[in-house]
């Protein structure tokens, strides 16, 4: 497997808290993706991020922020998380357009 | 993804018979087009991909067939058994930008 974990794997919030996702790579790949997973939708892109502090919105970004300071390091922040973002969230990286995307372990964060 | 369709949602099949799922694109640029392959609780995993510039990639049991024209692409899988039940996943790289967008997911159910 790529080297890709994501943290925390699992998490329980309160509506209305912050929420921070980290996704930490160890393949120099210059891009990262944070997907969310839901029934019915397949995988959506969030935001995603073709190199440091160079980030760009996906189809479903309201509600979501992103940063990257690091190549290693794609941070996804929900600024007050709702329970309709209740989801399982993937991380992927890829090393250049055109390539395999490497995805992370998932983490099922659900809002209360 | 907003700009892949994918059918059928759901597809059962004797173990043994082929299984078949459709995509179709919208951008006339799009260049790359990878299938995922992801078994329950687990992450998604590239299991074939074909480029533009290929109409047909074969790798033993699984085959991806690509009709520029008709902007669609076809997963094959002939001889099925139980372990390739999963969700299946199509992706397109639009050109012009570095995301892959996803269709919504065939399950495949394979019956022994």
């Amino acid at each position: 497997d790529a080297g890709i974990t994501q943290s925390p794997r699992h998490k329980v919030t309160e509506t209305g808290t912050p929420v921070t996702l980290r996704c930490h790579q160890t393949e120099n790949h210059r891009y990262m993706y944070w997907y969310r997973q839901d029934p019915g939708h397949g995988l959506r892109l969030i935001h995603y991020s073709y190199g440091v502090k160079d980030t760009d919105k996906g189809e479903v970004s309201d509600g979501y922020s992103v940063s990257r300071s690091k190549t290693e390091d794609f941070l996804l922040t929900l600024e007050s998380a709702t329970s309709s973002q209740t989801s399982v969230y993937f991380c992927a990286i890829t090393p250049d357009r055109g390539r395999e995307a490497f995805f992370g372990q998932g983490t099922r964060l659900t809002v209360v | 993804g907003e700009n892949v369709e994918q059918h059928p949602s759901t597809l059962s099949v004797q173990e043994g018979d082929s299984a078949v799922i459709k995509c179709t694109y919208s951008d006339s640029a799009s260049n790359y087009f990878p299938w995922y392959k992801q078994e329950l609780g687990k992450r998604p995993q590239l299991i074939i991909d074909i480029r533009s510039n290929v109409g047909e990639k074969k790798d033993q049991r699984i085959a991806v067939t690509l009709n520029k024209t008709a902007k669609h692409f076809s997963l094959h899988i002939t001889e099925t058994q139980p372990e390739d039940s999963a969700v299946y996943f199509c992706a397109d790289e639009p050109g012009g930008y570095q995301k892959v967008t996803f269709g919504t997911g065939t399950k495949l159910q394979v019956i022994p």
